[in-house]
């Protein structure tokens, strides 16, 4: 059974600290997603990843692939209060005999001032 | 330009009632999805279009459930004798073929009493 499963499910934290969300998936995939959802909006795409040890960064965030580990990382840097979202990744691959985004359960993450 | 969107955007619905949600994709995205997002939770995978066959219908949770894409474009996915169950908000997304990044919509928040 495929399982993505993110950890931590919440995350306080405060303006100007670094954390890490960790993303562990139980099979190997094409692909994997980070998506962002602000409350009672939709979601966005920040990161796609498609090859063991890809990184990539946009601002205060940094994502990252191991396949091996099969382990995703999204590493924030100094937190500011408009990063408070939902995170989720997703794994994108053919299970079950359909092509199909796995989600995980999702990253709550509140920055305080 | 014009991001996939969804109506209506909420919808409230009495047990056993009929409803349809509808879909426009971003012109020229060829594939489409449909998810369903409990309270709290990531989105789950319900079905996939290509076009418009339906390639993947494996996540529908019962028969009540149906979704199409008569003509590539616009998709519709309908809900017969809701049921308290159902509740949720439901995604589409789509994509310009299948291995691109998927862009979803605001959602439509179904309620049923």
């Amino acid at each position: 059974e495929l399982k993505v499963e993110q950890n931590p499910l919440f995350l306080s934290m405060q303006e100007g600290k670094n954390y890490t969300i960790y993303c562990n998936y139980s099979t190997t995939s094409d692909r994997l997603y980070w998506y962002r959802q602000d409350p009672g909006k939709s979601l966005e795409s920040l990161f796609v990843l498609l090859s063991n040890g890809a990184v990539k960064q946009e601002g205060r965030l940094m994502a990252s692939l191991d396949t091996k580990a099969r382990l995703s990382t999204l590493h924030i840097t100094a937190a500011v209060h408009d990063l408070s979202a939902t995170y989720f990744c997703a794994l994108d691959g053919v299970w079950e005999g359909g092509n199909k985004l796995v989600f995980g359960a999702g990253t709550i993450l509140r920055v305080k001032s | 330009g014009a991001g996939v969107s969804q109506s209506p955007r909420y919808k409230v619905a009495k047990r056993g009632q009929d409803v349809a949600l509808r879909c426009d994709p971003i012109s020229g995205h060829v594939s489409l999805f449909w998810y369903q997002q409990a309270l709290g939770q990531g989105p789950e995978f319900l079905t996939y279009f290509q076009n418009e066959a339906q390639l993947d219908k494996s996540g529908l949770p019962s028969d009540r459930f149906f979704a199409e894409r008569p003509e590539g474009s616009v998709s519709t996915l309908k809900i017969q004798r809701t049921q308290q169950e159902d509740s949720a908000v439901y995604l589409c997304a789509s994509s310009l073929d299948r291995v691109e990044t998927q862009y979803f919509g605001p959602g439509t928040r179904l309620l049923v009493l």
